[in-house]
């Protein structure tokens, strides 16, 4: 079936610098992308969503990024500091919030 | 007082026995949601239902059936529990926001292991 994936399941930063997490979709028809946040022991917490006919989103100190030619998300956070440390999951959706896919997950991990 | 509860937050069972994991929510939100997480696999949907009146099946809706009481209530069971379906379970509640419904909020989750 068709799935959303990421490129790397860990990343390691610096705090104060910047972050980009990655991800692939393969679902063309989706209408939204989304990032959520999901800090351990804790569920997912919404970061920012995309639409479709878009191509940058920015939120508080976070932009998304949506490819649709190669079919690829990212997420820059600026400035990342030590409470930016979780798994960060990019997620895809129709029009009217129907049949949520998630893909596996980042670890970010924010080094002093 | 959390906005989404979910009880138990812990339970151990045995192959076999039927289990039911409940959800409530006090955000007055039209739409709830039912997810299991494993590892390296993300968040996988199983059930969830727009209006008290609807229930839709999500990519794994195998072994599982699902109940909306009531608004702010909506229930998962196991109906014969099996070893693989130990994983932590995950209820959601969205309503429109601005442009979307994609902003879900999540209660804290039950793990469930069956033995």
């Amino acid at each position: 079936g068709e799935s959303v994936g990421l490129h790397l399941p860990t990343l390691s930063v610096q705090e104060g610098d910047n972050s980009i997490i990655n991800c692939a979709y393969s679902n063309s028809a989706s209408d939204y992308f989304i990032w959520y946040k999901q800090e351990s022991g804790k569920g997912p917490q919404f970061i920012i969503d995309i639409r479709s006919n878009m191509d940058k989103r920015q939120g508080q100190r976070v932009t998304v990024l949506l490819n649709k030619t190669v079919k690829h998300l990212s997420l820059q956070i600026a400035a990342t500091q030590p409470g930016d440390s979780a798994v960060y999951f990019c997620a895809e959706t129709g029009f009217y919030g129907q049949n949520f896919v998630f893909g596996p997950g980042t670890r970010l991990s924010v080094l002093p | 007082d959390a906005d989404v509860t979910q009880t138990p937050r812990n339970r151990i069972t045995k192959t076999g026995k039927r289990i039911m994991l409940e959800c409530s929510q006090t955000k007055g939100h039209d739409r709830m949601y039912w997810y299991r997480q494993d590892p390296g696999l993300g968040l996988r949907l199983i059930y969830y239902s727009f209006d008290v009146k609807d229930i839709n099946k999500g990519e794994i809706s195998d072994g599982y059936s699902v109940s909306r009481q009531a608004q702010a209530k909506f229930s998962l069971s196991l109906e014969s529990a099996i070893p693989n379906q130990t994983a932590l379970y995950f209820c959601a509640t969205s309503e429109l926001g601005q442009t979307s419904y994609n902003e879900q909020f999540f209660g804290p989750g039950t793990r469930l292991t069956v033995l």
